[in-house]
Order: C-alpha cells, then structure tokens, then sequence
C-alpha cells in the first residue's frame, strides 16, 4: 500500500487566491482527518469524515475553509479566499474504525503570501 | 477538555546515553494513549499505542509505559537516527479524533 497520498507537497499564493489541498486515504479506512500543524500551536484537527460523511468540522477556523469526501477515495480541504495566517503545514490521516493509530501522509506546506 | 503536555520541549543527548520524555495528560474517560514520532518534513509517524494503567510497549531502543496521569517514552542507549520530534496523543472513550501534545524534539549527537 502506498499509504496516505497528499498533493501538492508545497503551495504557494497569493493573499486572497482560492487553494485546493487533495487527499486519498489507505483504501479501506473508514475514518479521514485533515489537521493543521503550526509552531505555535501544533497539530489542531479541522475536520474528520467517516464513511465520507462530516462527523465533526468544530476545529474549521472560519467559513474560509471547506472539506469534501465525495467518495472513499479521495478528499479535498479548499481555503477561500487565502490569507497569510493560514500558513501551516497541513496533514491528511486515515484509520481504520477509528481505533487505531492514524496513518498521516507527508502533508502540504502551505506558504500564502 | 483533553489536554496533553509534554516536556521538555527539547533534549539533546549523546549518542549512548538514555533518558525519558514525558507526556502528562487530562481526558475523560481515556480510550488511548499514542505515540508518533516526526521526522522533519515528513508526517507523524505511529509508534505505540497504550489502552491501560500498567501497560507497557516495546521498539527497539523505545519502550512506553503508561499511568492513569502521564506516560512515559524510555529511549535507552539512543543513537543519531533516533533523533525526531516525539508526540503524544490521547483520545477519550467514544470519540475518534487525537488531541496531541507540542512534542519533544529530540537530538542524538555521536
């Protein structure tokens, strides 16, 4: 299995610019998460699927962000319009149940400029 | 709400010379304790997982042990390719999601 698959690795853009971050799970894994991964304030959950149905968007910052599971293989996080402070890493993880340790993938490193 | 610590921030050993790092916890109703470790520019990855007071797990050089207010991640006789960032997480009974702690980098010098 190749494991979690994020694309692109990096992005860069500019302020106000649309940003489409994409994600395919481990092929069986029932649960999909997206986080955010900053210095200050670490790895924070933004949103998590189940059987491609949102379970919890809570940890969304703003109407800015969106996330869509319209299938069990692939996932997209899209930030509109784009500022500087969402810089960030951003990883995708998937597990199976929810139970176990997630499987992240490499993550995008997120630069708005 | 679940709150995870964990410290020090930083640790730079020798090459050889064991230590521990630290992962103090508040969550209601523990389901699970992980721990990852990352390595620069790549996603965490899973080492441990541990359900109970008591329970312990082994990798190589890492061993994990957990109580009910904190767990504990032994490296002994470390060498530099043990050198990451280490994080712990918790989740609470009936939820899915990981909240996790600020990590422990640490350095292995030769």
């Amino acid at each position: 299995d190749a494991g979690v698959i994020q694309s692109p690795r990096h992005e860069v853009t500019e302020m106000g610019q649309e940003v489409t971050l994409r994600c395919k799970p481990i092929s069986g894994h029932d649960y999909l998460f997206w986080y955010r991964q900053t210095m200050m304030r670490g790895l924070e959950l933004l949103i998590y699927f189940n059987n491609n149905v949102p379970i919890d968007d809570s940890g969304m910052p703003e109407d800015r962000f969106s996330a869509k599971m319209p299938n069990a293989s692939f996932s997209t996080l899209k930030i509109q319009p784009s500022e500087p402070r969402d810089s960030a890493v951003y990883f995708c993880a998937s597990s199976l149940e929810g139970r176990y340790g997630y499987t992240f993938g490499s993550g995008t490193r997120l630069t708005v400029v | 709400e679940d709150q995870v610590t964990q410290s020090p921030e930083a640790l730079r050993l020798q090459e050889g010379e064991s230590s521990s790092l630290n992962c103090s916890y508040t969550v209601s109703g523990l389901r699970g304790l992980f721990w990852y470790r990352q390595d620069p520019g790549k996603g965490p990855e899973f080492l441990f997982t541990l359900y109970s007071a008591g329970e312990e797990k082994e990798k190589e050089r890492l061993k994990a042990t957990l109580t009910k207010k904190e767990s504990f991640l032994h490296i002994t006789a470390p060498k530099p390719e043990d050198s990451a960032t280490y994080l712990c997480a918790v989740q609470r009974g009936g939820a899915q999601k990981l909240v996790f702690g600020q990590g422990t980098r640490l350095t292995i010098n030769p």
